[in-house]
């Protein structure tokens, strides 16, 4: 069993949904939750960081760790076509410098 | 100027040839790292080096091996490729300093192995 999983999709939306994506995770420990947006032929890009549980906005995005099921999420609300990218999700432990990448979720927003 | 470069983009070659794929960044970074991404994958770690003379293997280190010349240039080697070894490999950087261990990423190298 692998540490993250994550649903690779790919996810269809129309423009201007709310978008979920959503992680699970076994290692109790993890206490960094990061999501990293890439775009075709680019690099992974930190979108969103979060310590340990609760909430997170910026913007449109919104970050949330539910650590008791070990399941993080990242809502994207308003979607827009430039939004069309990967979204990785990602996770280290306190002190730990080695980050866990879940597989990617590939999302289209159609205009 | 991009922080994180790498060199080359893409590069098909052929089994048993040795590769070697180049990163520099200009962040002032000490932490470096080479990953490869595979579909359903995601990324899995092949080296790290936390600063010069400290070099780590990852979770795949089996085929390939690293050197890091100087705290901005860090380089993978694949001795000799094999076609498994067909992959996206990215170089990312991180600041020890930084509590939340940011990583940089370079745009990547598409290989291709024949």
């Amino acid at each position: 069993q692998k540490e993250v999983e994550q649903d690779p999709g790919p996810l269809s939306v129309p423009e201007g949904a709310i978008v979920s994506l959503n992680c699970t995770y076994s290692n109790s420990a993890f206490q960094y939750f990061m999501w990293y947006r890439q775009y075709s032929r680019k690099g992974p890009e930190l979108l969103m960081y979060t310590y340990s549980s609760g909430n997170k906005e910026d913007g449109r995005f919104t970050a949330q760790v539910d650590k008791s099921s070990k399941y993080i999420s990242l809502f994207i609300r308003d979607s827009q076509p430039s939004d069309s990218a990967t979204y990785l999700c990602a996770m280290r432990t306190t002190g730990g410098f080695k980050t866990i990448f879940g597989a990617g979720t590939r999302l289209f927003v159609k205009a | 100027d991009a922080d994180v470069t790498q060199t080359p983009r893409n590069r098909i070659t052929k089994t048993g040839k040795r590769i070697m794929l180049e990163c520099s960044q200009t962040k002032g970074h000490d932490r470096m790292y080479w990953y490869r991404q595979d579909p359903g994958l995601g990324l899995q770690l092949i080296y790290y080096s936390f600063d010069v003379k400290d070099i780590n293997k990852g979770e795949i280190s089996d085929g390939y091996s690293v050197s890091r010349q100087a705290q901005a240039k860090f380089s993978l080697s694949l001795e000799s490729a094999i076609p498994n070894q067909t992959a996206l490999y990215f170089c990312a950087t991180s600041d020890s300093d930084r509590y939340n261990n940011e990583q940089f990423f370079g745009p990547g190298t598409r290989l291709t192995v024949l």
